[in-house]
């Protein structure tokens, strides 16, 4: 069972345009919620988090918002840079385990 | 800092053959996970530990068995190695549990021909 679903396999935008990825998940116990990165031959990297009890959170070029009626999170990139291409995991949590989706791998063109 | 560290980076196994895979940290987290990913999917948690000498199954243990002696430590062993078990292994570990963030290595990308 997906818990976590990705349903974006791969995205690509123009250097400077805003990217926006998306992430949905089922379980209603999930109130902790990250964004990973990671490049080619590396392991994930943690980009950003927001709790359940937050809409959006902010750090530099990166915000997260979360819709919790919906289930649903965003990751959105303003502006994206050709550095930013990379797989984006998104992942859930609740009090003991964390779930990840499959990936969404951006692609920034210069 | 060296962080999370997997070795190997990759190999290739005969069916039935059996591997240990390692993984070290050195951040002193009680908490450590084994992953493994297949093309399209996400991370699948095989086993994991909440401190030295306690491990727990995750969503696919089969075919899989883990020991924790030390805090720093957490192999992984492939007893009778099957095609199925063709994936990306990553190992995490984290300073608590749930809402943590973990901290992955690099990955050890095995095939089982």
């Amino acid at each position: 069972d997906q818990q976590v679903k990705q349903n974006s396999p791969s995205l690509s935008v123009q250097e400077g345009r805003i990217s926006i990825l998306n992430c949905d998940y089922t379980n209603s116990m999930f109130d902790y919620f990250l964004w990973y990165k990671k490049y080619p031959a590396e392991g994930p990297t943690f980009l950003i988090s927001i709790s359940s009890i937050k809409d959006k959170n902010e750090d530099g070029r990166f915000t997260v918002f979360l819709n919790k009626s919906a289930k649903h999170l965003s990751l959105h990139i303003v502006p994206s840079q050709p550095g930013d291409s990379a797989v984006y995991f998104c992942a859930a949590s609740g009090d003991n385990d964390m779930r990840f989706g499959a990936g969404t791998r951006l692609t920034v063109k210069p | 800092n060296a962080g999370v560290t997997q070795t190997p980076k990759f190999r290739i196994l005969k069916i039935g053959q059996s591997m240990t895979l390692q993984c070290t940290q050195d951040m002193n987290h009680n908490y450590m996970y084994w992953y493994r990913q297949d093309p399209g999917m996400g991370l699948k948690l095989i086993y994991y530990s909440v401190g030295a000498g306690i491990t727990d199954k995750g969503e696919v243990p089969n075919g899989y068995n883990v020991s924790r002696s030390t805090t720093e430590d957490f192999p992984l062993r492939l007893e009778l190695a099957a095609p199925s078990q063709t994936s990306v292994y990553f190992c995490a570990s984290s300073a608590g549990q749930g809402k943590n963030i973990q901290y992955f290595g690099a990955g050890t990308r095995l095939s089982v021909l």
